[in-house]
């Protein structure tokens, strides 16, 4: 299995722009987190997914942020417009029920997005 | 929401030295705590986790303590090495949801 994937790894875009990052989780894992890691913050759950369902997006930071997920195997976050704020290292994770049901967390590699 | 709080921020030791990392959550009902190992670029991966019905867990040089009358939890690495210089994380999820709530984490550095 190639993990949890995410593209692009890097992002450099303008103020303004609309930046769409992806998400490709484990196959077979019903979760989906996305997070959003800064120095001042930290690592942050902005959204997260059941069998494709939102459950909690609670820590989605304004209405410029949104996520989809169409299918069990494709997830995207979109900002738009996006500000220099918004720059820092977005990570995808899935989850598929294991042992006694809490089930490990697996980190996609990231996307570092740096918004001019 | 959870609140979860890491001590220290930064630390320093030297090879074959002990390091403890602690944590604090303030939701009683959440019910499994994890570790995560970042090295500087990567992801964050998992390197231990507890339940909150087990009071201490072992895994080689890594161990995990849990008290959850105090609600806190610790990681504890002995015989340290230049490799387990990294960022650690600790994280509770709540007892009705899955989310993770991460501490702010903690600079290992150690040095040979």
């Amino acid at each position: 299995d190639a993990g949890v994937i995410q593209s692009p790894r890097h992002e450099v875009t303008e103020m303004g722009q609309e930046v769409t990052l992806r998400c490709k989780p484990i196959s077979g894992h019903d979760y989906l987190f996305w997070y959003r890691q800064t120095m001042m913050r930290g690592l942050e759950l902005l959204i997260y997914f059941n069998n494709n369902v939102p459950i909690d997006d609670s820590g989605m930071p304004e209405d410029r942020f949104s996520a989809k997920m169409p299918n069990a195997s494709f997830s995207t976050l979109k900002i738009q417009p996006s500000e220099p704020r918004d720059s820092a290292v977005y990570f995808c994770a899935s989850r598929g029920l294991a042992g006694l049901g809490f089930g490990e967390q697996f980190f996609g590699p990231g996307t570092r997005l740096t918004v001019l | 929401g959870e609140n979860v709080e890491q001590h220290p921020s930064t630390l320093s030791v030297q090879e074959g030295d002990s390091a403890v990392i602690k944590c604090t959550y303030s939701d009683s009902a959440s019910n499994y705590f994890p570790w995560y190992k970042q090295e500087l670029g990567k992801r964050p991966q998992l390197i231990i986790d507890i339940r909150s019905n087990v009071g201490e867990k072992k895994d080689q040089r890594i161990a995990v303590t849990l008290n959850k009358t105090a609600k806190h939890f610790s990681l504890h690495i002995t015989e340290t090495q230049p490799e387990d210089s990294a960022v650690y994380f600790c994280a509770a999820k709540g007892g009705s949801n899955y989310k993770l709530t991460f501490g702010k984490g903690t600079l290992l550095t150690v040095n040979p």
